[in-house]
């Protein structure tokens, strides 16, 4: 039964326009939430994060919400550059004790020049 | 400077041999994990630790599986009598703190059993 859903395998968006991809979790003890950005051959890397105490974190292009009551956070991207094209994990911390994250599935987006 | 490093890179072992897996943290961060990534899913927690105690073994899939962090810095995963169903990514991470932050991750060890 998996806690956090990426429902989308795959995106594909034109380079310059937006990308939104998106996230569902059961868990309502889930208290911090973080996007990861994977290339081939390569661990994850930490791209943006979100306190369950906030709905909305901005770090340049990047930009994620977070909506508590549906359970439901997404990751903008504007305008998508063809360097964003990689596969996008979304996670999830429990908070207080424990320290392991858990993921979703992932969403691959291409960015198309 | 340096990030989170693992190797080897790629390990190819027989069905029944051990494996052996390092991981060297960033320095200072005081959590390690270590995760499996299996093809087409993303990480699973396998087990935890702050500084040298592992606190959280809970993802271990068998008793084949074997962590450890003696000095609290590097780390070790260790499965014995590899099966085909171990073959998979093997990513670590360290972060600064336990919990609500960012966990940076090596760039995985791909064993693959034959």
């Amino acid at each position: 039964d998996q806690q956090v859903k990426q429902n989308s395998p795959s995106l594909s968006v034109q380079e310059g326009r937006i990308s939104i991809l998106n996230c569902d979790y059961t868990n309502s003890m889930f208290d911090y939430f973080l996007w990861y950005k994977k290339y081939p051959a390569e661990g994850p890397t930490f791209l943006i994060s979100i306190s369950s105490i906030k709905d909305k974190n901005e770090d340049g292009r990047f930009t994620v919400f977070l909506n508590k009551s549906a359970k439901h956070l997404s990751l903008h991207i504007v305008p998508s550059q063809p360097g964003d094209s990689a596969v996008y994990f979304c996670a999830a911390d429990y908070g207080g004790s424990q320290g392991n994250l858990i993921f979703g599935k992932g969403t691959k987006l291409s960015v198309k020049p | 400077g340096a990030g989170v490093s693992q190797s080897p890179r790629y390990k190819v072992a027989k069905r029944g041999q051990d494996v052996a897996l390092r991981c060297d943290p960033i320095s200072g961060h005081v959590s390690l994990f270590w995760y499996q990534q299996a093809l087409g899913q993303g990480p699973e927690f396998l087990t935890y630790f702050q500084n040298e105690a592992q606190l959280d073994k809970s993802g271990l899939p068998s008793d084949r599986f074997f962590a450890e962090r003696p000095e609290g810095s590097v780390s070790t995963l260790k499965i014995q009598r590899t099966q085909q169903e171990d073959s998979a990514v093997y990513l670590c991470a360290s972060s600064l703190v336990e919990t609500n932050s960012e966990q940076y991750f090596g760039p995985g060890t791909r064993l693959t059993v034959t």
